[in-house]
């Protein structure tokens, strides 16, 4: 199985602030790799895929960027809907792993 | 709009079978699918990928769940289902049926969870 491993596991940001959660993938996957935000009590959305795409209707405050283990989601300037848990997930094989998700609290 | 209900029991008893079964609604079963997926959430935990379906009937599992998982799709009613046997307490969870769609860009093909259910909360107590 792939591993992923996201960082931090929680941070605290203020609305405006630049935010990047990383993601860290245990063997190489291209771009097979996708974001998800999830909120309290609600399913996933997915807000990325192919590492850097904007799926429709994403604000374009959130960018994804990376290739082969290393990637990156940033949020260029936080808002108030914007706090939730956020899930990189790998589809470079066809046992599909999560990262262990990042919390993004209120300061 | 199509939307997808997940549906089954809530309660069911240590090495007992947990079944359940996600209704699409609003257009038919293979709408914009490729995948037909299942996905766990133990509370205040992450997301586990249990496994998935093609349209073709080639499943794909979680290794670590393989020997007890099954997946089934019923396009006559628009259904897919889970079957989890020899459940543990650690198999209390919400779990989420979603659809998994792809994208092709630049030459490669990429899948990702598109649709989900509300999620169901199934206990797994005696």
């Amino acid at each position: 199985d792939i591993q992923m491993t996201q960082s931090p596991s929680s941070l605290s940001a203020s609305v405006g602030d630049r935010v990047t959660i990383t993601c860290r993938a245990s063997q190489t996957i291209s771009t097979y790799l996708n974001w998800y935000q999830q909120k309290p009590g609600k399913a996933p959305k997915v807000l990325i895929y192919g590492a850097s795409i904007l799926q429709t209707g994403v604000p374009s405050r959130f960018s994804g960027s990376g290739s082969g283990t290393d990637f990156t989601l940033t949020i260029s300037s936080l808002q108030p809907e914007d706090f939730a848990t956020y899930y990189c997930q790998q589809t470079s094989t066809t046992s599909l792993t999560f990262g262990g998700g990042t919390k993004v609290e209120i300061k | 709009q199509v939307q997808l209900q997940e549906s089954g029991p809530g309660l069911v008893k240590p090495s007992q079978t947990l079944s359940l079964t996600c209704t699409v609604s609003g257009g038919p079963i293979s709408s914009g699918a490729f995948y037909w997926s299942w996905i766990r959430q133990p509370a205040g935990k992450g997301l586990e990928w249990i496994g998935r379906m093609l349209i073709s009937g080639n499943t794909h599992y979680n290794p670590s769940l393989k020997s007890r998982v099954t997946i089934s799709l019923d396009t006559s009613k628009n259904q897919f289902s889970l079957t989890l046997n020899s459940v543990t307490a650690a198999d209390t969870a919400v779990y989420y049926c979603a659809t998994e769609t792809e994208h092709c860009s630049g030459g490669r093909c990429y899948e990702y969870l598109q649709r989900w259910g509300q999620g169901t909360l199934v206990t797994v107590s005696s």
